[in-house]
């Protein structure tokens, strides 16, 4: 099983708003990561969490909070976000996260700023 | 430090005609290289993948890719368009010891029939 679980699919929100994203793989890999995709160009890296631990922030606004509960959960908290933050954020895992590695991506969370 | 090129933003074909990306990289490393496709509104899935094993790559629904050292390329092709072809498809470098994927800035191919 190669599959990347996100939740929810789309998700609406004031700009006063908290909510949480969540992503969950099932396939022990020890890396897992959040990228943001704004329409018509790649993926962005945000984060990325290897074995439980954050490894990489990739200079991330502070109303974006990630969180690893364990290796197979990984969220993404937002607060206060922007309108300039609606896009598709996609999670992904891979086996350690070392760079051979193939990461394995969720379908993504639809987010709207309103 | 790592780079992608993919030299087409829009590739468009006809069902049944051959298909061809085309990726240029810059890479300090020996490196990792992909290609991923993104239906829209969807994921990304993996094509192929290339490891410094052999240069020809297979990958699902036909693709395949040839890493070319000499001229730092990672063309995609398939024989044969099919309309569930249709997508974005992005090209990915992956340098030895960084864990961060550097993402082409993908190529849209539209299939006639």
């Amino acid at each position: 099983d190669t599959e990347v679980t996100q939740t929810p699919k789309h998700l609406v929100m004031g700009m006063t708003n908290k909510k949480s994203l969540k992503c969950e793989q099932h396939m022990g890999h020890r890396a897992m990561y959040w990228y943001k995709q704004k329409a018509k160009k790649p993926p962005e890296l945000m984060f990325v969490y290897s074995y439980e631990k954050l490894s990489i922030n990739e200079s991330v606004p502070s109303r974006f909070s990630p969180e690893c509960p364990n290796s197979s959960l990984l969220n993404l908290h937002l607060h206060a976000l922007q309108p300039e933050d609606s896009a598709l954020y996609l999670c992904a895992s891979s086996q350690d996260g070392i760079s051979t590695d193939t990461q394995y991506f969720g379908p993504g969370t639809r987010l709207t700023v309103l | 430090a790592q780079s992608v090129t993919q030299l087409d933003s829009h590739v468009s074909v006809s069902e049944g005609t051959p298909v061809l990306l085309r990726c240029n990289y810059s890479s300090s490393y020996s490196p990792s290289l992909f290609w991923y496709v993104q239906h829209p509104n969807k994921g990304l899935q993996l094509l192929l993948k290339y490891t410094s094993a052999a240069t020809l790559v297979k990958g699902i629904n036909g693709f395949e890719a040839e890493f070319k050292k000499s001229e730092t390329s990672f063309h995609l092709t398939k024989p044969s368009a099919h309309m569930s072809d249709a997508a974005e498809y992005f090209c990915v470098v992956s340098d030895t010891g960084r864990r961060a994927l550097t993402f082409g800035s993908g190529t849209r191919l539209q299939v006639q029939p």
